[in-house]
């Protein structure tokens, strides 16, 4: 069985361009959830879609957006970069059950971005 | 705010050592717990996970963790460690919470362990 996949593998932009970020979830799974990995800050949660609406977000500012398509896969979009915005940029999948949604997630590699 | 904390940042340790990571969470009701192992170059692996029954749980590679409920806590161990279990690794909670806590993923600090042959 497939794993969660991620493109592009690095990413470097510059402080104000965007990026975008993809994840593709292991097959069967609808939920797909982001995390940010910087250094010194740990793993913190982005972003959670599932059936292509957004169900819930993390403390971050409205600059970090994304959606899901209707194969299930994600998109991450930071706009108006920052320095502070360079971590890894993880993306999890899992089988979410309605009545049970708290179910454990699989992680993918990671996107490395790299604002300059 | 619910949150996780990990004791350790580093932990060193000989091959055939035994190993204990201490994590702690900070919410009263029910929270579905695990812990996530980074080896170098890898992507988070799922080591375990504990969401009700046997506060007992084993996983992979001959690690386990012991929910205490009272203690609030989720410690790993293993009885003997091997050079490549050299990698992070991070204790995870799930609140069950309602709303906003649904599918976030909280996560403690990491441990570094290594393991020196």
């Amino acid at each position: 069985e497939a794993g969660v996949t991620q493109s592009p593998t690095h990413l470097i932009k510059t402080r104000g361009q965007q990026a975008t970020l993809r994840c593709s979830p292991i097959s069967g799974h609808t939920s797909v959830y982001w995390y940010q990995q910087a250094l010194g800050l740990g793993l913190q949660f982005l972003l959670w879609y599932d059936e292509g609406e957004e169900r819930n977000r993390g403390n971050f500012p409205p600059r970090f957006s994304g959606r899901q398509f209707p194969n299930y896969s994600s998109e991450l979009n930071v706009n108006a970069l920052e320095l502070e915005d360079s971590a890894l940029y993880l993306c999890a999948s899992s089988p979410v059950d309605r009545w049970a949604p708290n179910n454990e997630q699989f992680f993918g590699p990671g996107t490395r971005l790299t604002v300059l | 705010a619910q949150s996780v904390s990990q004791h350790n940042h580093h932990v060193i340790l000989s091959e055939a050592a035994s190993l204990e990571l201490g994590c702690n969470y900070s919410y009263g009701g029910t929270v579905n717990l695990f812990w996530y192992v980074q080896y170098p170059g890898q992507h988070l692996q799922l080591l375990l996970k504990y969401f009700s029954g046997d506060p007992l749980v084993k996983g992979i590679k001959g690690f386990e963790a012991e929910f205490i409920k009272s203690k609030f806590s989720f410690n790993l161990r293993k009885p003997s460690v091997q050079w490549s279990d050299t990698a992070e690794y991070f204790c995870a909670a799930l609140f069950n919470a309602g709303g906003t806590s649904y599918g976030k993923l909280t996560f403690g600090q990491g441990t570094i362990l290594t393991v020196h042959p």
